[in-house]
């Protein structure tokens, strides 16, 4: 069975600084999606930026890049110029793309931007 | 704007009871799964649902049970409340796993208390 690890419970920064959040973890599949996902406090959980594992170029979404690392199953995620509504729990998936293609969660990592 | 709707934000319910917890989405989506949402465990399946009547367990489904009766509406069922079911329940909808989106969309989570 896939599993999924955010080894940082939790993380502070000062507004505008570079934060990058870790991710690993543990298939024996060669295709695949990893995903980062954000919960602001009090709301919902959305999608924040997405992988397929056959794209060696790293995604990124204005701010926000990945460093995949096939290889070494590590999926980290790079906040450029924190803002403070960054703040939030940030949960890092992995899909495989065979059968029912379940969503597998890490244990999330609470970010708190101060100003 | 896609929704994802679960009925109540926060319940309180004794040991024992019959819970239900009710999600609805209206974006035509096929998948719908429910997950519990547990400090430092991250996010666990508890069921999902390919489509109409259709379901499965995921990973911790002992306690819980699931109706999908219309397309739109996906229930959990808690058959007899225990204090160990005390968690945020989040609901989740995807347009299909053949559609290799692979993206879920979540409700706002309904937070539990069994006493």
């Amino acid at each position: 069975a896939q599993t999924v690890t955010q080894s940082q419970p939790e993380m502070s920064v000062q507004e505008a600084e570079t934060v990058t959040l870790s991710c690993t973890y543990d298939t024996s599949e060669n295709n695949y999606y990893l995903f980062w996902y954000k919960q602001p406090p009090s709301r919902q959980m959305i999608l924040v930026i997405r992988q397929e594992a056959y794209k060696q170029q790293n995604a990124t979404e204005n701010r926000f890049s990945v460093n995949f690392q096939k290889a070494a199953k590590s999926f980290s995620l790079k906040i450029s110029d924190s803002q403070l509504g960054d703040t939030a729990m940030y949960f890092c998936a992995f899909a495989s793309i065979q059968g029912a293609q379940k969503l597998v969660f890490g244990q999330g990592t609470r970010l708190t931007i101060n100003p | 704007d896609v929704k994802v709707t679960q009925s109540s934000r926060y319940l309180v319910k004794r040991t024992g009871e019959k819970v239900f917890l009710e999600c609805v989405q209206d974006m035509d989506h096929e998948n719908m799964f429910w997950y519990r949402q547990d400090p430092g465990l991250g996010l666990r399946l508890i069921y999902f649902s390919y489509d109409v009547k259709m379901k499965e367990k995921g990973d911790i489904p002992e306690g819980y049970s699931v109706s999908r009766e219309k397309k739109e509406r996906f229930s959990l069922i808690l058959e007899s409340a225990s204090t160990n079911q005390t968690s945020m329940y989040l609901c989740a909808s995807r347009e299909s796993f053949r559609s290799g989106a692979n993206v879920l969309t979540f409700g706002a989570g309904s937070r539990l208390t069994v006493l």
